[in-house]
């Protein structure tokens, strides 16, 4: 099946530093990538849709200017958290899909702040 | 709005013992359905999807779910559990065919396989 790549797959870094998490779909090109947010023991929520070439499609609730998502290409999606907090400690996962049909989920960024 | 619910948060069950986790939907659209497994610290392996046709559905690793339109349900089963099914298992919609593409999740269950 369809591969989709994450890295890094764990992160530790301090607060009030960024971080940034690559998305990339290695056999197919994907138009549109989802980022979704996994707490400890906690089910995956949505976070936003990346559309390559226009902007990220937020959910609500979740601050645009914190989450930067860039598609810049039909392979890749990048997930910057900026000037993180030990609160957006959490589990990342992207998946990229032909469609509703079927999706496919990275292995996971695991983000711990400091 | 789409929403899914997994009833049980947790399921033990003794090894070879046959198991069902709950998966309820609620949409105002038709749906595909999926149903995916987590290992601790891994991200998700689709175990089986329900996009049309046949409502009962065979995956991966022997398990099974059956599509229940009047009861808006999705159920997996298998009839006999191995230790290494013990992991965290989420049932997920997305609206069908041209509607949202990104996955609604249930909170998951936790099936714990005992020897």
């Amino acid at each position: 099946g369809a591969v989709v790549s994450q890295h890094p797959s764990r992160v530790i870094c301090k607060s009030g530093t960024s971080v940034k998490i690559e998305c990339r779909s290695l056999d197919f090109q994907a138009t549109t990538m989802f980022w979704y947010r996994q707490f400890p023991k906690q089910s995956l929520m949505l976070m936003a849709t990346s559309n390559e070439g226009s902007k990220a499609t937020y959910e609500q609730g979740v601050e645009k200017d914190k989450f930067l998502i860039n598609h810049a290409s039909l392979t890749l999606s990048t997930l910057t958290v900026t000037s993180a907090h030990p609160e957006d400690s959490s589990f990342y996962i992207c998946s990229a899909g032909p469609g509703a049909r079927e999706q496919y989920f990275g292995p996971g960024t695991r983000l711990t702040v400091t | 709005a789409q929403s899914v619910t997994q009833l049980d948060s947790q399921v033990p069950v003794f090894e070879e013992a046959p198991v069902e986790l709950r998966c309820n939907y609620s949409s105002s659209v038709s749906v595909y359905l999926f149903w995916y497994v987590q290992y601790p610290n891994q991200g998700l392996q689709l175990l089986l999807k329900y996009l049309s046709g046949s409502t009962l559905v065979k995956g991966i690793n022997g398990f099974e779910a059956e599509f229940n339109k009047s009861q808006t349900s999705f159920h997996l089963r298998k009839p006999s559990v191995h230790i290494s099914d013990t992991a965290e298992y989420f049932c997920a919609v997305s609206e069908n065919p041209t509607g949202r593409r990104a996955l609604t999740f249930g909170s998951g269950t936790r099936l714990q396989v005992q020897p």
